[in-house]
């Protein structure tokens, strides 16, 4: 199977930082990787698919890059709804495998 | 609206099966494929497999291989995974996620509200 590492692991930032988190593929997997937005005791919500389409309905500060083996998500200026835990998920093979996710918090 | 409503919490014991059912709702069942992905706590997220209600086909994580069985009941519009000999690594928060595409590319647009299985003696 193919393995996800998302870095950092815990990241502590303010309204209207602009953070990156970024996602590396144990292998090439194109553009088939989607970002997920997940709060505490919810279902996770898509905010990305193709690496770099934004989902409908999510807001434009959310967006996606890359393509093979290493993929960005940026939030340009955190708002205190985005205080949350974000996984990406490769959907190249039959693994669909998630990273480990990236928490994060407000400073 | 797409919704996705999952069965309620269950306590099973060390070595029985669980089934957790999830209704679709708001499009067309048939034509999208259903995943099962779970959540132990404080765990990352992880993909258990998924099943096609249109075509009947299916696909398993290796990880579950033999324990798991996904099927659906299309004039219900539900879908359901079973999972057996459970054992207490299996406690973990159950959610059933539709899958779409837009071109060739997929992801889980809509997911069910989750369903938590507590195995314990």
């Amino acid at each position: 199977d193919i393995q996800l590492t998302q870095s950092p692991s815990f990241l502590s930032a303010s309204v209207g930082d602009r953070v990156t988190i970024t996602c590396r593929a144990s292998q090439g997997i194109s553009s088939y990787l989607a970002w997920y937005q997940q709060k505490p005791g919810t279902a996770p919500q898509l905010l990305i698919y193709a690496a770099s389409a934004l989902q409908t309905g999510v807001p434009s500060r959310f967006s996606g890059s890359g393509s093979g083996t290493e993929f960005t998500l940026t939030i340009s200026s955190l708002q205190p709804e985005d205080f949350a835990t974000y996984y990406c998920q490769e959907l190249n093979t039959y693994g669909y495998t998630f990273g480990q996710g990236t928490k994060l918090e407000i400073k | 609206q797409v919704q996705l409503v999952q069965s309620g919490a269950e306590v099973r014991k060390p070595g029985a099966s669980v089934k957790v059912s999830c209704q679709a709702s708001g499009y067309t069942f048939t034509n999208y494929a259903m995943h099962w992905v779970r959540q132990a706590p404080g765990q990352r997220l992880e993909w258990m497999g998924w099943f096609n209600p249109g075509s009947g086909h299916k696909r398993y994580s290796q990880n579950f291989q033999g324990r798991i069985t996904i099927t659906s009941d299309t004039s219900a519009s539900t879908a359901y995974m079973e999972l057996s000999s459970l054992r207490s690594e299996d406690t973990a928060v159950y959610f059933c996620a539709r899958l779409t595409r837009t071109g060739t590319y997929p992801a889980l647009d809509y997911w069910g509200q989750g369903t938590l299985v507590t195995v314990s003696s």
